[in-house]
Protein backbone atom coordinates (compact mmCIF):
# COMPACT_ATOMS: atom_id res chain seq x y z
CA UNK A 1 0.00 0.00 0.00
CA UNK A 2 0.99 3.25 -0.53
CA UNK A 3 2.97 5.07 2.13
CA UNK A 4 4.45 8.91 2.35
CA UNK A 5 7.49 9.65 4.62
CA UNK A 6 8.89 13.73 5.37
CA UNK A 7 11.84 14.18 5.88
CA UNK A 8 14.37 17.29 6.37
CA UNK A 9 15.87 19.53 9.50
CA UNK A 10 13.47 19.68 12.34
CA UNK A 11 15.17 23.35 13.16
CA UNK A 12 15.43 25.97 10.78
CA UNK A 13 16.29 29.58 11.83
CA UNK A 14 14.65 32.78 11.07
CA UNK A 15 14.37 34.45 7.78
CA UNK A 16 16.40 30.93 6.33
CA UNK A 17 14.99 28.74 3.94
CA UNK A 18 13.13 25.44 4.98
CA UNK A 19 13.28 22.26 3.17
CA UNK A 20 11.53 18.96 3.17
CA UNK A 21 11.24 15.94 1.03
CA UNK A 22 8.39 13.11 0.92
CA UNK A 23 9.49 10.04 -0.28
CA UNK A 24 6.73 8.22 -2.16
CA UNK A 25 7.10 4.26 -1.79
CA UNK A 26 4.39 1.69 -2.41
CA UNK A 27 3.23 2.95 -6.01
CA UNK A 28 4.78 5.14 -8.24
CA UNK A 29 4.75 9.49 -8.23
CA UNK A 30 4.43 9.32 -12.09
CA UNK A 31 0.65 8.74 -12.05
CA UNK A 32 -1.67 10.26 -14.23
CA UNK A 33 -4.33 10.04 -11.52
CA UNK A 34 -2.79 12.36 -8.27
CA UNK A 35 -1.30 15.24 -7.75
CA UNK A 36 0.67 15.29 -4.45
CA UNK A 37 0.66 17.92 -1.58
CA UNK A 38 1.68 19.77 1.42
CA UNK A 39 0.11 20.27 4.23
CA UNK A 40 0.54 21.88 7.53
CA UNK A 41 -0.40 22.24 11.08
CA UNK A 42 0.96 24.65 13.68
CA UNK A 43 0.99 23.48 17.22
CA UNK A 44 -2.39 23.31 18.78
CA UNK A 45 -3.94 24.50 15.56
CA UNK A 46 -5.93 23.79 12.36
CA UNK A 47 -4.65 22.58 8.84
CA UNK A 48 -3.39 24.81 6.09
CA UNK A 49 -3.07 23.53 2.51
CA UNK A 50 0.60 24.36 0.97
CA UNK A 51 0.42 23.34 -2.23
CA UNK A 52 0.42 20.97 -4.96
CA UNK A 53 2.45 19.25 -7.69
CA UNK A 54 1.96 16.80 -10.31
CA UNK A 55 4.42 14.15 -11.70
CA UNK A 56 4.98 16.45 -14.75
CA UNK A 57 6.00 19.61 -12.41
CA UNK A 58 2.98 21.35 -12.69
CA UNK A 59 2.24 23.04 -9.35
CA UNK A 60 -0.29 25.40 -7.68
CA UNK A 61 0.45 27.19 -4.42
CA UNK A 62 -1.71 28.69 -1.70
CA UNK A 63 -1.58 32.51 -2.74
CA UNK A 64 -1.26 33.24 1.04
CA UNK A 65 1.94 31.15 0.57
CA UNK A 66 3.00 31.55 -3.20
CA UNK A 67 5.69 34.26 -2.90
CA UNK A 68 7.45 31.87 -0.53
CA UNK A 69 6.74 28.39 -1.91
CA UNK A 70 8.49 26.54 -3.99
CA UNK A 71 7.38 22.67 -4.83
CA UNK A 72 9.46 20.35 -6.99
CA UNK A 73 9.03 16.76 -7.88
CA UNK A 74 11.71 14.21 -8.99
CA UNK A 75 9.97 11.32 -10.24
CA UNK A 76 13.51 9.54 -10.74
CA UNK A 77 14.01 9.06 -6.53
CA UNK A 78 9.68 8.69 -6.44
CA UNK A 79 10.12 11.91 -3.96
CA UNK A 80 8.65 15.50 -3.95
CA UNK A 81 10.07 18.68 -2.21
CA UNK A 82 8.81 21.58 -0.39
CA UNK A 83 11.14 25.06 -0.22
CA UNK A 84 9.56 27.88 1.99
CA UNK A 85 11.87 31.11 1.73
CA UNK A 86 12.46 33.44 4.85
CA UNK A 87 10.40 31.87 7.54
CA UNK A 88 9.25 32.76 10.81
CA UNK A 89 8.09 31.81 14.01
CA UNK A 90 4.86 31.25 12.47
CA UNK A 91 5.91 29.13 10.19
CA UNK A 92 6.66 26.38 12.99
CA UNK A 93 4.55 23.37 12.52
CA UNK A 94 4.09 19.89 11.79
CA UNK A 95 4.20 19.55 7.68
CA UNK A 96 2.51 16.92 6.12
CA UNK A 97 2.69 15.50 2.31
CA UNK A 98 0.10 13.71 0.73
CA UNK A 99 -1.72 12.25 -2.44
CA UNK A 100 -4.24 14.04 -4.10
CA UNK A 101 -6.87 12.90 -5.81
CA UNK A 102 -9.50 14.66 -7.95
CA UNK A 103 -11.82 15.19 -10.76
CA UNK A 104 -10.04 13.07 -13.97
CA UNK A 105 -10.86 13.71 -17.24
CA UNK A 106 -9.93 10.86 -19.83
CA UNK A 107 -7.90 9.55 -17.31
CA UNK A 108 -5.67 12.87 -16.15
CA UNK A 109 -6.17 14.61 -12.65
CA UNK A 110 -7.24 17.97 -12.83
CA UNK A 111 -5.96 20.80 -10.39
CA UNK A 112 -8.61 22.23 -8.29
CA UNK A 113 -11.13 20.41 -6.06
CA UNK A 114 -9.73 16.76 -4.72
CA UNK A 115 -8.88 15.42 -1.06
CA UNK A 116 -5.84 14.43 0.45
CA UNK A 117 -5.44 10.58 0.90
CA UNK A 118 -3.04 8.89 2.34
CA UNK A 119 -0.96 11.12 4.16
CA UNK A 120 2.53 10.84 5.60
CA UNK A 121 2.80 10.89 9.68
CA UNK A 122 4.26 14.63 9.79
CA UNK A 123 6.98 16.26 10.50
CA UNK A 124 7.76 18.69 13.13
CA UNK A 125 9.73 21.77 11.83
CA UNK A 126 10.33 24.84 14.71
CA UNK A 127 11.78 27.74 13.69
CA UNK A 128 13.90 29.39 16.08
CA UNK A 129 17.78 31.01 16.64
CA UNK B 1 -9.84 32.77 11.25
CA UNK B 2 -11.04 29.57 8.60
CA UNK B 3 -12.93 29.84 5.46
CA UNK B 4 -15.07 27.30 6.52
CA UNK B 5 -16.67 27.20 9.88
CA UNK B 6 -17.25 24.37 12.45
CA UNK B 7 -18.30 24.30 15.69
CA UNK B 8 -14.71 24.11 18.02
CA UNK B 9 -16.14 21.38 20.04
CA UNK B 10 -18.87 18.46 20.55
CA UNK B 11 -19.77 15.52 22.63
CA UNK B 12 -21.98 12.82 22.99
CA UNK B 13 -22.21 9.54 25.45
CA UNK B 14 -21.57 5.93 23.56
CA UNK B 15 -23.79 4.82 21.24
CA UNK B 16 -25.26 8.35 20.41
CA UNK B 17 -25.33 10.01 17.41
CA UNK B 18 -23.70 13.35 16.97
CA UNK B 19 -23.14 15.83 13.82
CA UNK B 20 -20.78 18.12 13.29
CA UNK B 21 -21.77 21.19 10.78
CA UNK B 22 -19.26 22.94 8.33
CA UNK B 23 -20.60 25.95 6.95
CA UNK B 24 -18.91 28.17 3.91
CA UNK B 25 -20.01 30.52 1.01
CA UNK B 26 -21.02 29.68 -2.74
CA UNK B 27 -17.20 29.89 -3.87
CA UNK B 28 -16.56 26.99 -1.68
CA UNK B 29 -18.95 24.32 -0.49
CA UNK B 30 -21.67 26.23 -2.47
CA UNK B 31 -19.73 24.78 -5.55
CA UNK B 32 -17.58 21.96 -4.74
CA UNK B 33 -17.66 18.64 -2.84
CA UNK B 34 -16.90 18.34 0.88
CA UNK B 35 -14.16 16.18 2.31
CA UNK B 36 -13.82 15.41 5.87
CA UNK B 37 -10.69 14.47 8.03
CA UNK B 38 -10.58 12.44 11.09
CA UNK B 39 -7.20 13.38 13.43
CA UNK B 40 -7.08 10.85 16.20
CA UNK B 41 -4.68 12.47 19.05
CA UNK B 42 -1.03 12.65 18.76
CA UNK B 43 -1.66 11.35 14.84
CA UNK B 44 -1.97 12.63 11.15
CA UNK B 45 -5.38 13.20 9.83
CA UNK B 46 -6.99 10.24 7.86
CA UNK B 47 -9.78 10.52 4.86
CA UNK B 48 -12.84 10.25 6.69
CA UNK B 49 -15.18 11.34 3.92
CA UNK B 50 -14.88 12.65 0.27
CA UNK B 51 -17.49 13.98 -2.74
CA UNK B 52 -20.33 14.57 0.17
CA UNK B 53 -20.70 11.68 1.11
CA UNK B 54 -18.25 8.89 -0.22
CA UNK B 55 -16.40 6.56 2.14
CA UNK B 56 -13.41 5.41 1.64
CA UNK B 57 -12.66 1.39 2.11
CA UNK B 58 -12.07 0.75 5.58
CA UNK B 59 -14.39 3.68 7.29
CA UNK B 60 -17.54 2.02 9.38
CA UNK B 61 -20.80 3.09 7.79
CA UNK B 62 -21.45 4.76 10.97
CA UNK B 63 -19.66 7.75 9.90
CA UNK B 64 -21.62 9.77 6.94
CA UNK B 65 -21.51 13.16 5.31
CA UNK B 66 -24.04 15.28 3.43
CA UNK B 67 -24.07 18.71 1.86
CA UNK B 68 -26.91 21.34 1.43
CA UNK B 69 -26.30 24.54 0.09
CA UNK B 70 -22.99 26.46 0.75
CA UNK B 71 -23.17 23.85 4.57
CA UNK B 72 -22.05 20.38 5.07
CA UNK B 73 -22.43 17.75 7.74
CA UNK B 74 -20.70 14.71 9.13
CA UNK B 75 -23.00 12.49 11.12
CA UNK B 76 -21.63 9.85 13.36
CA UNK B 77 -24.07 7.39 14.92
CA UNK B 78 -23.13 4.39 17.50
CA UNK B 79 -20.84 6.96 18.74
CA UNK B 80 -17.75 4.65 20.13
CA UNK B 81 -14.90 6.26 22.63
CA UNK B 82 -12.67 5.40 19.72
CA UNK B 83 -14.25 8.27 17.99
CA UNK B 84 -12.67 11.25 19.81
CA UNK B 85 -10.70 13.05 17.56
CA UNK B 86 -10.66 16.27 15.82
CA UNK B 87 -12.89 16.50 12.65
CA UNK B 88 -12.21 18.48 9.88
CA UNK B 89 -14.20 19.53 6.28
CA UNK B 90 -12.38 20.84 3.45
CA UNK B 91 -13.04 22.36 0.24
CA UNK B 92 -12.08 23.80 -3.14
CA UNK B 93 -12.83 27.68 -2.97
CA UNK B 94 -13.01 29.18 -6.80
CA UNK B 95 -12.31 32.83 -5.43
CA UNK B 96 -9.30 31.97 -3.31
CA UNK B 97 -7.94 29.30 -5.93
CA UNK B 98 -6.91 27.16 -2.74
CA UNK B 99 -8.11 24.00 -0.57
CA UNK B 100 -9.91 25.75 2.18
CA UNK B 101 -10.23 23.69 5.88
CA UNK B 102 -12.41 24.36 8.80
CA UNK B 103 -11.01 25.17 11.80
CA UNK B 104 -11.63 21.81 13.50
CA UNK B 105 -14.17 20.13 16.13
CA UNK B 106 -13.07 18.10 18.84
CA UNK B 107 -15.12 15.35 20.14
CA UNK B 108 -15.46 13.90 23.24
CA UNK B 109 -17.01 10.92 23.86
CA UNK B 110 -18.51 11.05 27.73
Amino acid sequence: QLQLQESGPGLVKPSETLSLTCTVSGGSISSSSYYWGWIRQPPGKGLEWIGSIYYSGSTYYNPSLKSRVTISVDTSKNQFSLKLSSVTAADTAVYYCARRWGITIFGVVTPGPGWFDPWGQGTLVTVSS
Amino acid sequence: QSVLTQPPSASGTPGQRVTISCSGSSSNIGSNTVNWYQQLPGTAPKLLIYSNNQRPSGVPDRFSGSKSGTSASLAISGLQSEDEADYYCAAWDDSLNAVVFGGGTKLTVL
